[in-house]
């Protein structure tokens, strides 16, 4: 089945307890982002990657760091987590072959920053 | 800069009535509009895109939209609302030349009554 899947899918941590989610597509999909929702805020993006090796920031990249160094994952850290990044992150994926495309988005990491 | 705008954070409809969700964008150049529904406890789905062409979409579960460049908007419509369309849904703006970033709106809350 196609899709992009997310672990963990529920988080709690401390404050400055360095954190990593996992991003996993099985499509073969080129490209690859990272969003926070947030409550009346909807969804901001925090960074994107066009293929391997190649990442640009979103809207909201402070805090928070992430690699692609194989097609199929695109982990976002969090190397000092603070209260302010509690939120509902989604990964998502499409396939690259011309912007703008469609969005396959993974079913969320709920996290809760103490 | 680019913006997406809902301006109603709820609409409510009884089943079997006409549905609107409103979205109004600013964009410079050529807008590419999408509207993604999020069920509870889901990642986001993809229901219709304007890329160009007829300025009425058609997409999936009989969802449309309009997109209308002189007012801006791309308001999401149904004619017949039913219950299992309650859910919460986003409207998102890029632009060809701007590769990878997508803005979202802050999402309204659809409520069908039964």
């Amino acid at each position: 089945e196609a899709q992009v899947t997310q672990n963990p899918r529920y988080l709690i941590t401390v404050t400055g307890k360095k954190l990593t989610v996992t991003c996993s597509q099985n499509m073969n999909h080129e490209y690859m982002s990272w969003y926070r929702q947030d409550p009346g805020l909807g969804l901001r993006q925090i960074y994107y990657s066009m293929n391997v090796e190649v990442t640009d920031k979103g809207d909201v990249p402070e805090g928070y760091k992430v690699s692609r160094k194989e097609k199929r994952n695109f982990p976002l850290i969090l190397e000092s987590p603070s209260p302010n990044q509690t939120s509902l992150y989604f990964c998502a994926s499409s396939s690259g072959t011309g912007w703008p495309e469609t969005q396959y988005f993974g079913p969320g990491t709920r996290l809760l920053v103490l | 800069a680019q913006s997406v705008a809902q301006p109603e954070d709820q609409v409510n409809v009884a089943e079997g009535n006409p549905l609107t969700v409103k979205c109004t964008y600013s964009v410079s150049g050529n807008p590419y509009l999408f509207w993604y529904v999020q069920y509870p406890n889901r990642g986001l789905q993809f229901l219709l895109k304007y890329i160009t062409g007829d300025n009425l979409v058609k997409g999936s579960y009989g969802f449309e939209a309009e997109f209308n460049k002189s007012q801006t908007s791309f308001h999401l419509k149904k004619p017949s609302a039913l219950v299992s369309d309650s859910a919460l849904y986003f409207c998102a703006v890029t632009r060809g030349s701007t590769l990878g970033r997508l803005y979202f709106g802050r999402g309204t809350q659809l409520t069908v009554w039964p």
